[in-house]
């Protein structure tokens, strides 16, 4: 079964410290990985993702996140953490090989940026 | 472009009653779904749409129904409405076809059952 793990519920940073939030994915085939940010009261909007080729990619608001494909994991980044990206965070995987065009979110990541 | 609209934003029903969720895009996109967000899922499929008249169930469809006559619309039908049903609902748009795997999601309409 196809499925995306984000194994922290909440993740804290000081404001100016690098952040990352965690995933992982199970699919059978090729992954097609996205990041999401749902601000509150809001739908989500799409930050980045990862198709094909150079394993690190870059998004919006100075987002990245690295495709580890021995390791299933498509873990985002930023450098410095903000306050206004504390938000809700999902990652979520289309397998593209399926045929189904479903896509498999995680349970969401809450990032909180101290000031 | 106004991306996904959805309407209403906030609906309360009584149980039993019936109601559609409106949804609609003018980007021309193919690819229509419904998602339920509860405190802690995630988001759950409900169902969703590769193009005009033709729908599929996802992951969560018992309870709702849906439509797509025409490529901009693709509401949502609870029919006899259940507590179980309390959530946000989230429609969003893709266009796989064109290369175009990112989501574009509506604001979400927060229904509540009682």
């Amino acid at each position: 079964a196809q499925s995306v793990a984000q194994p922290e519920d909440q993740v804290n940073v000081a404001e100016g410290n690098p952040l990352t939030v965690k995933c992982t994915y199970s699919v059978s085939g090729n992954p097609y990985l996205f990041w999401y940010v749902q601000y509150p009261n809001r739908g989500l909007q799409f930050l980045l993702k990862y198709i094909t080729g150079d394993n690190l990619v870059k998004g919006s608001y100075g987002f990245e996140a690295e495709f580890n494909k021995s390791q299933t994991s498509f873990h985002l980044k930023k450098p410095s953490a903000l306050v206004s990206d504390s938000a809700l965070y999902f990652c979520a995987v289309l397998n593209a090989d399926s045929g189904t065009y479903k896509y498999i979110f995680g349970t969401g990541t809450r990032l909180k940026v101290l000031a | 472009n106004a991306g996904v609209t959805q309407t209403p934003k906030f609906r309360i029903l009584k149980i039993g009653q019936s109601m559609t969720l409106q949804c609609a895009q003018d980007m021309n996109h193919n690819y229509m779904y419904w998602y339920r967000q509860d405190p802690g899922m995630g988001l759950k499929l409900i169902y969703y749409s590769v193009g005009a008249g033709i729908t599929d169930k996802g992951e969560v469809p018992n309870g709702y129904n849906v439509s797509r006559s025409t490529t901009e619309d693709f509401p949502l039908r609870l029919e006899l409405a259940a507590p179980s049903q309390t959530s946000v609902y989230f429609c969003a748009s893709s266009e796989l076809d064109r290369g175009l795997y990112e989501q574009y999601f509506g604001p979400g309409t927060r229904l509540t059952v009682t």
